[in-house]
């Protein structure tokens, strides 16, 4: 099956600075790779995702990037504010005899401190 | 719409106890699953359901069994509660659209095996 790699588990910013997590994942036949914020206890969230027919995706301070051929994903989070501190989940999944399921790297704790 | 709701958001039991997880949405989605969550593992897949009489395991089955009898319902029981189920669970719906899962999660039930 799938395997999704997060790095780093953990990541200090100052308030203002970029954050930029990655993720790795093993199957080819993966086309699909969401980012969730999780929030100390509360549920996960989609912030943004990106499907393989598109290398790079935008929203205000987020992004991710996508290079298929080296298997890699990244979320890039530009002048963080100390809202942003959370825990955040890339995830991958594929079309075929896994549908329905998504596969999770371990998360990364991000703190921005003011 | 109410979403994905789960009860109970606690529960503690002895070892050897039993119960079961309610996990009920109303945004008539195919895909319905259910993950623990516990420190530095990130979100582990435990069951999961791609429509009403299907099941299939994810990849921390053991102890734990799940049916699907309707769109909405999707119950995850505890057969004989052991210390290491002690995790968060969540229960998760999903649709694939245009190859895209996009998963909405519950509130999470934080359950405690003495």
């Amino acid at each position: 099956g799938e395997n999704v790699e997060q790095h780093p588990s953990t990541l200090s910013v100052q308030e203002g600075d970029s954050a930029v997590i990655k993720c790795t994942y093993s199957d080819s036949a993966s086309n699909y790779f969401p980012w969730y914020k999780q929030e100390l206890g509360k549920r996960p969230q989609l912030i943004i995702d990106i499907r393989s027919n598109v290398g790079e995706k935008k929203d205000q301070r987020i992004a991710v990037t996508l290079n298929k051929t080296a298997k890699h994903f990244s979320l890039h989070i530009t002048e963080t504010h100390p809202e942003d501190s959370a825990v955040y989940f890339c995830a991958a999944s594929s079309r075929g005899s896994t549908l329905g399921r998504l596969y999770f790297g371990r998360g990364t704790q991000l703190t921005v401190w003011p | 719409n109410a979403g994905v709701t789960q009860t109970p958001k606690f529960q503690v039991l002895k070892t050897g106890q039993s119960m079961t997880l309610q996990c009920a949405q109303d945004m008539n989605h195919e895909y319905m699953s259910w993950y623990r969550q516990d420190p530095g593992m990130g979100l582990r897949l435990i069951h999961y359901s791609v429509g009403a009489g299907i099941t299939d395991q994810g990849e921390v089955p053991n102890g734990y069994n799940v049916s699907r009898s309707t769109t909405e319902d999707f119950p995850l029981r505890l057969l004989s509660a052991a210390p290491s189920q002690t995790s968060v669970y969540f229960c998760a719906s999903s649709y694939e659209g245009g190859g895209a899962n996009v998963l909405t999660f519950g509130a999470g039930s934080r359950l405690t095996v003495l």
